[in-house]
């Protein structure tokens, strides 16, 4: 069974452009979340999305949203964009929603976005 | 403020040896806690997970966690590294607060292993 898999892999943007990253998660998932890494702030909790809905939400501006489509496949996209959302973009697939853990989170390899 | 602290950024062990990776929480009840690995280039694998019952967790690659109430702690273990092992841990924790999931991350600590 194929892992979860976003697409690019690597992006190059500059600031005031907006970008759109695509996760496609592991056949039967209905679970999809979003997390940035940086290596100042870590790990951190974007969004989670089930049944086309945004289910949970972390604290980030709202140049940051995403949506889920009806086959679970998920995007996210920043506007706007600053040198401070240069990250690591990892999405994580499960089989129900939860971000408590109950349901084990499945990672993708991220979309590495560099803003210059 | 409720957070998890991994207090070594950077730790080095010599192929063989024994290690543990440290993790502390703080929060007011027990909560669900996960250790998860990134190889360099990789998301995140889980390695195991604790949500209730007996406090010594066993997990994949070797890897098992114990899980001490009273220290607040969920250390990872193993008892023999293998150069594979080199890669990110990250200790996270989840729970349900206000009716909103949330699930925390460490900062990582960064495992070399030398020949």
């Amino acid at each position: 069974k194929a892992g979860v898999t976003q697409t690019p892999r690597y992006l190059i943007k500059t600031r005031g452009q907006q970008v759109t990253l695509s996760c496609s998660p592991i056949s039967g998932h209905r679970s999809v979340s979003w997390y940035q890494q940086t290596p100042g702030q870590g790990l951190q909790f974007l969004f989670e999305y089930f049944s086309e809905t945004q289910r949970n939400k972390g604290n980030f501006p709202g140049r940051f949203s995403g949506r889920q489509f009806s086959n679970s496949r998920s995007e996210m996209n920043v506007s706007t964009l600053e040198l401070g959302d240069s990250a690591l973009y990892l999405c994580a697939s499960s089989l129900e929603p939860g971000l408590t853990g109950r349901e084990t989170q499945y990672f993708g390899p991220g979309t590495r976005l560099l803003v210059l | 403020a409720q957070s998890v602290t991994q207090p070594d950024i950077h730790i080095t062990v010599s192929e063989g040896a024994s290690l543990e990776l440290r993790c502390n929480y703080s929060y007011g009840a027990t909560p669900y806690l996960f250790w998860y690995v990134q190889s360099p280039g990789q998301g995140l694998q889980l390695l195991l997970k604790y949500f209730s019952g007996d406090t010594l967790v066993q997990g994949i690659k070797g890897f098992e966690a114990e899980f001490k109430r009273s220290q607040s702690s969920f250390n990872l273990r193993k008892p023999s590294v293998h150069w594979s092992d080199a890669a990110e841990y990250f200790c996270a924790v989840g729970r349900t607060q206000g009716g909103s999931e949330k699930l925390v991350f460490g900062k990582g600590t960064k495992l070399t292993v030398n020949p």
